[in-house]
């Protein structure tokens, strides 16, 4: 079954850059988007289609991609900002596939 | 704007079959594609099965056959079937709106607790 592979952790000072990795077979050759869950909220889209931000999302949130890696870039860090966060793309075996998540703290 | 809210039993006994229903208001269920989704606690997400708008439906391999989903258009619901749970199966469960033209979740309802235990 294809899996994506995330950092279980990231830490990062208020207004700094912070860099989320998500990697997977072939990644380069799908679409991948990006999912924020706050405690006990239900997941929200940040970034589709590698590096497209849906209307409303904050532009210090990028995506990119680069070989079989994705990466979410959170730009000027905020406190607001600490989530769990976790890479979705679409397999044809496997379906609908998301990372194992990445849980980002603002210290 | 669109909006989905999980129903059914918080509360399923083992071997037993868990039943949910996602309502959907101020969108046509047949003009989108929809999912359900869980994730177990403290764990990730788990994508379970797929119903599209022509009534075509996937669901995860893990499961083995498991699940069923089905559309009821006249209330705008759509269903979960998941049939002889174990504790393994209890999970918030999500109801999601597939994006047009991509294979992202861009509407999620609130999540509803399903614990299985007897």
């Amino acid at each position: 079954s294809y899996e994506l592979t995330q950092p279980p952790s990231v830490s990062v000072s208020p207004g700094q850059t912070a860099s989320i990795a998500c990697s997977g077979d072939i990644l380069g050759e799908k679409y991948v988007c990006w999912y924020q869950q706050k405690p006990g909220q239900s997941p929200v889209l940040v970034i589709y289609q590698d590096t497209k931000r849906p209307s409303g999302i904050p532009e210090r949130f990028s995506g990119s991609i680069s070989g079989n890696t994705a990466t979410l870039t959170i730009s000027g860090t905020q406190p607001i900002d600490e989530a769990d966060y976790y890479c979705q793309a679409w397999d044809r075996t496997t379906f609908y596939v998301f990372g194992t998540g990445t849980t980002v703290t603002v210290l | 704007q669109v909006q989905l809210q999980e129903s059914g039993p918080g509360l399923v006994k083992p071997s037993e079959t868990l039943s949910l229903t996602c309502s959907v208001s101020s969108a046509s269920i047949r003009s989108h594609s929809w999912s359900w989704i869980r994730q177990r606690p403290g764990k990730g997400l788990q994508w379970i099965a797929y119903l599209d708008y022509s009534g075509t439906t996937d669901h995860n391999p893990s499961l083995k056959g498991r699940v069923t989903m089905s559309v009821d258009t006249s209330k705008d619901q759509f269903s979960l079937r998941l049939t002889s749970v174990t504790a393994a199966d209890t999970a918030v469960y999500y109801c999601a709106r597939r994006a047009d033209d991509d294979d992202v979740f861009d509407i999620w309802g609130q999540g509803t607790l399903v614990t299985v235990s007897s």
